[in-house]
């Protein structure tokens, strides 16, 4: 599985966009991008996925660059409830397996 | 819509104690995963069952460690005897096919003194 690399930390205003970037320049054309979060002492939450195209949800929108070798989530208005752990992760299609990385930890200002 | 449910959510016991974790997948969901979390090492899957099934286990860190599933909507993971090293949270997650998302449990936060 490809690795991914994020920055470990993050800050955003309240009510502002928030953009979390994740390299994975070593993906393959079978694997796909994956988001979790992971707020204080509960369980990885699934935020959004996607190939190549460019994804939405009511979470999130994320950005798949041209070449595949970069994403970008985006929350669109940052509350102080999105302050967590974001995880990006790349999995090949057909599998099972995760690869938890550490993940950016993304603090929300008031 | 209940999510996956594990119990307990905190357990504290004595080293040499035997420790059982358990899990509810969502209901209709085929695949099943146990994970530890721990500062060192982060996530990392322990255990996979497809239709009650382990099909990988080389996640599980020693013989100590023992998982079941006897049927669809429950799940037990077992540390006998537990030590302090195996101090992490626990998480169960399941999927309504193999490649399909995987949807997480709140976790069972284990400390073993």
């Amino acid at each position: 599985d490809a690795k991914t690399t994020q920055p470990p930390s993050m800050d955003c205003a309240e009510g502002r966009a928030a953009n979390l970037p994740c390299n994975h320049s070593t993906i393959s054309g079978n694997e796909y991008v994956y988001w979790y979060r992971q707020i204080h002492s509960q369980g990885p939450q699934y935020i959004i996925h996607g190939l190549k195209n460019n994804e939405t949800n009511e979470m999130a929108s994320l950005i798949i660059t041209e070449d595949r070798k970069s994403s970008t989530l985006i929350l669109p208005h940052a509350t102080l409830r999105d302050t967590a752990v974001y995880y990006c992760i790349v999995r090949t299609s057909g599998t099972y397996k995760y690869i938890f990385g550490t993940g950016t930890r993304l603090k929300v200002l008031a | 819509d209940a999510g996956v449910i594990q119990s307990p959510r905190h357990e504290v016991t004595e080293m040499g104690q035997e420790v059982t974790l358990r899990c509810k997948p969502i209901s209709g969901h085929n695949s099943l995963f146990w994970y530890r979390q721990t500062m060192m090492r982060g996530l990392e899957l322990l255990i996979y069952f497809n239709n009650n099934v382990p099909i990988d286990d080389s996640g599980m860190p020693e013989d100590r460690f023992s998982a079941k599933m006897p049927n669809a909507s429950f799940s037990t993971l077992k540390i006998q005897p537990s030590e302090p090293r195996d101090s992490a949270v626990y998480f169960c997650a399941s999927s309504y096919w193999t490649e399909e998302t995987q949807y997480f449990g709140p976790g069972t936060r284990l400390l073993v003194l």
